[in-house]
This record gives structure tokens, C-alpha cells and sequence, in this order.
């Protein structure tokens, strides 16, 4: 079984601080991705990446950097933590890039911006 | 531009039919996904269709017509468990896009 695996499960942190957010795959896939996920809103997307040290925007990328050295890790980054940022975050691995391979996801990590 | 509409929440008793529609306009189409996310935890994969036509599996079937960028997520036999959200998800390039969900309520 694929297992995609966030780091924390739930984070507080303060305005204007620096926030990681790590993800790791043990499934050897291409593709990861960066969702984030707001009620009534749904996921949305906000990187992805292809490749190792590749990566893409997504729909909301403003506000959010992503980092992928190694093939099994994707990083989120928040540059400077904003109120608006306060979400589930899940992480998500695929094979192909989601054509004909479902996404995996990792259990998600609540972050609180206060 | 993308868009994907389901339901917000549905209702129906244990035991029941239920069939959930999305409809989606979406550029650069693949395929079509529904995931299952039960409350505070991941969505999993449920099924995938990317030609016209009904794919079947158990209890759950789903439906995909691409010229009228609908499909629709049949759940049978409802049970108590099966009360979730349940999420409609386009494929296209790299990228996988959701919809809101519909959440469903299984009452006894």
C-alpha cells in the first residue's frame, strides 16, 4: 500500500513566521502535489510537482513556495504565515500525474495562523 | 475556465439507492475520479472513468458521459458507514481538480 505521509498533524503559528510543511512518499511515484482544503470551497490545488527539483503552479499559489530535492519529498513553504492560511493541508502522490492513476493522500495537517 | 458542480449534501436512508451528479467543464479532459473522505481523514480513491459508459464496482458504480460533461456516483445497499463526502475530481495534463463535495448523511 502506497503511504504519503505529512509531518504534523496539526501546527500553530503565529503571523508573519516562517511555516514547512513536509510530505514524504515511499512509493517510488513521479508526482506529488500540494492541496489545501477549505469548507464549501473544496481542494485546491496549490503546487505540484513532476520531477525532482521540478515544480508547477497551481491554482492558488500566491503566498506558498514548494521545494523537491529528493524524488520521495515535497516541502510547502510559507514564506510569511498570514491569517488566510489557516487550513487543512494535504499532501498528495500519484504515478502519472492523476491520467489514469488515483491520488494518495497524506492525513492532512490543520494549520492555525494566529 | 474550470468548474465542477455536485451537490452540498444529500440525505437518504439505510438500506437505499443514492446517486450523485457532478457536472464539470474543464479544459484539456482525461478522466474523471470519485474519492470518499470520511470526516478529519484523507480522501480515498473510489473509482475512475474516462470513457462514456458505467464502471461497476460492488456497491458503487459510476457513470461518465464527456459530451455532456456529466457523471454521477451510484451508491446501493446504503450503509450507516457510507456516510461521508464524496468528491467528483477531473484529470487534465498534470493536474487533478475537485469539486466542493457532496456530503451524504446514511439515517437508520
Amino acid at each position: 500500500d502506497v503511504k504519503v505521509t505529512q509531518s504534523s498533524r496539526y501546527l500553530v503559528k503565529r503571523t508573519g513566521e516562517k511555516v514547512f510543511l513536509e510530505c514524504v512518499q515511499d512509493m517510488d511515484h513521479e508526482n506529488m502535489f500540494w492541496y489545501r482544503q477549505d469548507p464549501g470551497l473544496g481542494l485546491r490545488l496549490i503546487y505540484f510537482s513532476y520531477d525532482v527539483k521540478m515544480k508547477e503552479k497551481g491554482d492558488i499559489p500566491e503566498g506558498y513556495s514548494v521545494s523537491r530535492e529528493k524524488k520521495e519529498r515535497f516541502s510547502l513553504i510559507l514564506e510569511s504565515a498570514s491569517t488566510n492560511q489557516t487550513s487543512m493541508y494535504l499532501c498528495a502522490s500519484s504515478f502519472d500525474g492523476g491520467h489514469n492513476s488515483p491520488l494518495h493522500f497524506g492525513n492532512g495537517t490543520r494549520l492555525t495562523v494566529t | 475556465g474550470q468548474n465542477i458542480d455536485q451537490p452540498t449534501e444529500m440525505t437518504a436512508t439505510e438500506g437505499a439507492i443514492v446517486q450523485i451528479n457532478c457536472t464539470y467543464q474543464t479544459s484539456g479532459f482525461n478522466g474523471l475520479f470519485w474519492y470518499q473522505q470520511h470526516a478529519g481523514e484523507a480522501p480515498t480513491f473510489l473509482s475512475y472513468n474516462v470513457l462514456d459508459g458505467l464502471e461497476e464496482k460492488g456497491r458503487f458504480s459510476s457513470f461518465l458521459s464527456r459530451s455532456k460533461g456529466y457523471s454521477y456516483l451510484l451508491l446501493k445497499e446504503l450503509q450507516m458507514k457510507d456516510s461521508a463526502s464524496y468528491l467528483c475530481a477531473t484529470t487534465g495534463g498534470f493536474k487533478t481538480i475537485f469539486g466542493a463535495g457532496t456530503r451524504l448523511f446514511v439515517k437508520a
